[in-house]
């Protein structure tokens, strides 16, 4: 079946720094993408999206691009933000089911 | 105006008890769904209705029994609860009809199982 992979947190930042958290996915057909984020405490929120290939989801300066030929949907933010800290997790959408990754931590520091 | 809300946000109880969480969603959904979150944040799906009617029930001890009344309401039963059952439970709802709809999450309710 589909599954989700992406890479194991914890992630350590300092203010300011580059992020990445790798996302692979194994559907085969045209899933949809989606990043979620949680803050602690609370539940799952959308960060951003993409439906087709090639496609650019972004939010909040994040930016994940659908690409097709790697089954990957990287998180990417320029400069990250004490307030970035949460868990994110990578999701697609198949066959009317949701499979998520097993989450990333992120932490930042100031 | 929440969207999504459900009911207990915490709940503490003790083995070989009964207890109920309730979810609501005002978003006009089709789609709710129920997912546990263990304590390394793995997210477990559980459950889905669609329009009322069960569409995804995962391998899940039938402890768990799922009602919705209506398209806008799923609640979850749990008997004789046991301790493996600590975790987040978070209630979800969608538009399964549009492939690019997201999920829209509940804030959950954490079961602490005693």
């Amino acid at each position: 079946g589909d599954s989700v992979t992406q890479m194991e947190g914890p992630v350590t930042l300092s203010e300011e720094a580059f992020l990445t958290i790798n996302c692979t996915y194994t559907a085969t057909g045209y899933p949809s993408l989606f990043w979620y984020v949680q803050y602690p405490g609370e539940g799952l929120q959308l960060l951003l999206k993409a439906t087709k290939a090639d496609d650019k989801g972004s939010n909040k300066g994040f930016e994940a691009t659908y690409r097709k030929e790697t089954t990957s949907f990287h998180l990417e933010k320029g400069s990250v933000q004490v307030s970035d800290s949460a868990v994110y997790f990578c999701a697609e959408y198949n066959f009317n089911k949701f499979y998520f990754g097993s989450g990333t931590k992120l932490n930042v520091k100031p | 105006d929440t969207a999504v809300s459900q009911t207990p946000k915490y709940l503490v109880t003790q083995m070989g008890n009964d207890k109920s969480i309730k979810c609501e969603q005002n978003l006009g959904h089709d789609t709710m769904y129920w997912y546990k979150q263990d304590s390394k944040k793995f997210l477990k799906i559980m459950f889905s209705y669609n329009n009322k009617e069960l569409i995804i029930n995962e391998t899940v001890p039938n402890r768990f029994s799922p009602k919705s009344p209506d398209k806008a309401h799923l609640n979850l039963h749990i008997n004789s609860l046991e301790l493996g059952d600590s975790a987040v439970y978070f209630c979800a709802s969608s538009q399964a009809s549009w492939r690019d709809s997201p999920l829209h999450f509940g804030n959950g309710t954490r079961l602490t199982v005693t």
